[in-house]
């Protein structure tokens, strides 16, 4: 089944730099990678999305970039702000089968001030 | 418009007791899913159901059973919990297609078995 790797498990940014998460996944049917962010004490929201027929997206200060080949996926927030520490999780579907998703481990991201 | 609400947000157990969450959605969605979180371990999907009356099992089902009598409503049901399904568990939901891949969260349940 599909198993996805995500890296790093803790980030810490000075406000204001960059911040880059980055997944792999194993199968190459999957067509739908998904970010969400979690706060504490609450439940998971989806950030942005891209499937594979696309390279790139981007949402304001967040973009997530996808290379196929490779089979891995990165999330990107350019001028952090204490409002982004939070839990990311990245995620991968094949778009069948309930549409059923496989995430990765989370990364805590901290932003200081 | 609720989203997707989850009863009860807190639940101590002692072993071997039983327990139903509840999980409500009001976006017509046609799938739904529980999860597990842990630590370092993200989500895990336990089981899922793609309309009313059906169910599936996901990557850890054992010791869990649902069901789905209606559309907006997905059961999470332990029937003799142990203190391995401490964890917090969360309901989600999505359309099964049109922007079909996004699931929407509840809030979540905290469960801990003594």
């Amino acid at each position: 089944g599909e198993n996805v790797e995500q890296h790093p498990s803790t980030l810490s940014v000075q406000e204001g730099d960059s911040a880059v998460i980055k997944c792999t996944y194993s199968d190459s049917a999957s067509n739908y990678f998904p970010w969400y962010k979690q706060e504490l004490g609450k439940g998971p929201q989806l950030i942005i999305d891209i499937r594979s027929n696309v390279g790139e997206k981007k949402d304001q200060r967040i973009a997530v970039t996808l290379n196929k080949t490779a089979k891995h996926f990165s999330l990107h927030i350019t001028e952090t702000q204490p409002e982004d520490s939070a839990v990311y999780f990245c995620a991968a579907s094949k778009g069948k089968d309930g549409n059923k998703l496989v995430f990765g481990a989370g990364t805590i991201l901290r932003v200081k001030s | 418009n609720a989203g997707v609400t989850q009863t009860p947000k807190f639940r101590v157990l002692k072993t071997g007791q039983s327990m139903t969450l509840l999980c409500a959605q009001d976006m017509n969605h046609e799938y739904m899913y529980w999860y597990r979180q842990d630590p370092g371990m993200g989500l895990r999907l336990i089981h899922y159901s793609v309309g009313e009356g059906t169910t599936a099992k996901g990557e850890v089902p054992d010791g869990y059973n649902v069901s789905r009598l209606k559309k907006q409503n997905f059961l999470l049901g332990l029937e003799s919990a142990a203190p391995s399904q401490t964890s917090v568990y969360f309901c989600a939901s999505s359309y099964s297609s049109g922007g079909a891949g996004t699931q929407y969260f509840g809030p979540g349940t905290r469960l801990t078995v003594l």
